[in-house]
């Protein structure tokens, strides 16, 4: 899996746009971005993925640069319960030998949402 | 669909006993996965499966073993617990994979299993 740098915490008014960057410098031209949520206690919650255009759904938007060695992951509008760590994944490849799936879950970025 | 199930939610278990982790999913996926996620910590592969009867090892497969007879369950079976195996331990699923490209994986609740 492609190496991937994020923030070890952020914090973010309840409301307010909350913007998680990652850094993922080694990605390949094949390599999807996903970013993935965990509230406390429970599973992780898939968010959103990408490979080269920027993506939206109805939990986040996300931006990824032209060169695709970064990416910004957004949550429009803040809620309490948006407080998760977020995690920035990028399996690997053709080469990277996840035929089989495997997600590695860094450290992440806790965000915390204050009210 | 009830999702990816996993019983039981806790378990306090004394060094060398066994037990199994239940695991099943109702979405006809094809791929399961054991991870267990130690505090503080980011989530590590223990086991998984491309499909019943074929399992293979993840990073962490010391101490575990698991069975895939069905598409449904995939449990994952601790033989002789050590106090290192004192973990929150999930499991998830995701219907196929295509090579370079991971589909979304749907998490489980999580067992939070302690060895005393």
């Amino acid at each position: 899996d492609a190496k991937t740098t994020q923030p070890t915490s952020m914090d973010c008014a309840e409301g307010r746009a909350a913007n998680l960057p990652c850094n993922h410098s080694t990605i390949s031209g094949n390599e999807y971005v996903y970013w993935y949520r965990q509230i406390h206690s429970q599973g992780p919650q898939y968010i959103i993925h990408g490979l080269k255009n920027n993506e939206t759904n109805e939990m986040a938007s996300l931006i990824i640069t032209e060169d695709r060695k970064s990416s910004t992951l957004i949550l429009p509008h803040a809620t309490l319960r948006d407080t998760a760590v977020y995690y920035c994944i990028v399996p690997g490849g053709n080469a990277g030998g996840t035929s089989y799936g495997k997600l590695t879950f860094g450290q992440g970025t806790i965000l915390t949402v204050h009210p | 669909n009830a999702g990816v199930t996993q019983t039981p939610k806790f378990r306090i278990l004394k060094i060398g006993q066994s037990m199994t982790l239940q695991c099943t999913q109702d979405m006809n996926h094809n791929y399961m996965y054991w991870y267990r996620q130690d505090p503080g910590m980011g989530l590590k592969l223990i086991y998984y499966s491309v499909g019943a009867g074929i399992t293979d090892k993840g990073e962490v497969p010391n101490g575990y073993n698991v069975s895939r007879s069905t598409t449904e369950d995939f449990p994952l079976r601790l033989e002789l617990a050590a106090p290192s195996q004192t973990s929150v331990y999930f499991c998830a699923s995701t219907p196929f994979v295509v090579r370079g490209r991971v589909n979304e994986q749907y998490f489980g609740p999580g067992t939070r299993l302690t060895v005393t």
